[in-house]
């Protein structure tokens, strides 16, 4: 079985300082990683996904996170904050089976909503 | 044009109504799924679909049913809606090719049940 936890439901931090969102997953084999982004009143945009190539993953507008297998986390980090990156951002994960083929099927953590000040 | 569409974008209906959320693609996807989000519970899968004649349920479907009509087209019905059904619902799809499963997610149907 497959989890996800998102560590901070809600972090606020200034423009222009650096953004961290914590994921922690658990999942049998080789996962896929994921993170979403959901703007206000906005369907979901995929930032960025970890597919078990380089463990540094970059991503859209200068977002972007590290697997770490030892600690079972995939934070999602950006050097400076935009006031446009105020947003909900989800992780997500999706278990393989031993032979790397995906089953097709997201776990959501509960989502971290990001306020960025002016 | 958007690849993945639903319709309709807002509903808002009364307890003991049957309702139908559609969702179309242009992505040519064999794979389709059906969520609905919560404050504070994220993403929560109902049903998906790995071809047309396969159809899976998934962590809550109590009181929900879907129909996939085409490749292209998965269909979500509430029965008899109730009000804890009020929720923003994602139509989903992928490819369904090995590892490179990113869902693509419809711009969501707002849903309120009175």
């Amino acid at each position: 079985a497959q989890s996800v936890t998102q560590l901070d439901s809600h972090v606020s931090v200034s423009e222009g300082t650096p953004v961290l969102l914590r994921c922690n997953y658990s999942s049998s084999y080789s996962p896929s990683l994921f993170w979403y982004v959901q703007h206000p009143n906005k369907g979901l945009q995929l930032l960025l996904k970890y597919t078990s190539a380089a463990t540094l993953v970059k991503g859209i507008n200068g977002f972007e996170a590290e697997f770490k297998k030892s600690e079972t986390s995939f934070h999602l980090t950006k050097p400076s904050a935009h006031m446009s990156d105020a947003a909900e951002y989800f992780c997500v994960v999706s278990d393989q089976n031993a032979g790397g083929t995906s089953y097709g099927k997201l776990t959501f953590g509960q989502g971290t909503i990001l306020t960025v000040h002016p | 044009d958007a690849d993945v569409t639903q319709t309709p974008r807002n509903r808002i209906t009364k307890t003991g109504k049957r309702i139908m959320l559609e969702c179309s693609q242009t992505k040519g996807h064999d794979r389709m799924y059906w969520y609905r989000q919560d404050p504070g519970l994220g993403l929560r899968l109902i049903y998906y679909s790995f071809d047309v004649k396969d159809i899976n349920k998934g962590e809550i479907s109590d009181g929900y049913s879907v129909s996939r009509q085409a490749q292209a087209k998965f269909s979500l019905s509430l029965e008899s809606a109730i009000p804890n059904q009020t929720a923003l619902y994602f139509c989903a799809t992928s490819p369904g090719q090995g590892r490179e499963e990113t869902q693509y997610f419809g711009p969501g149907t707002r849903l309120l049940v009175l």
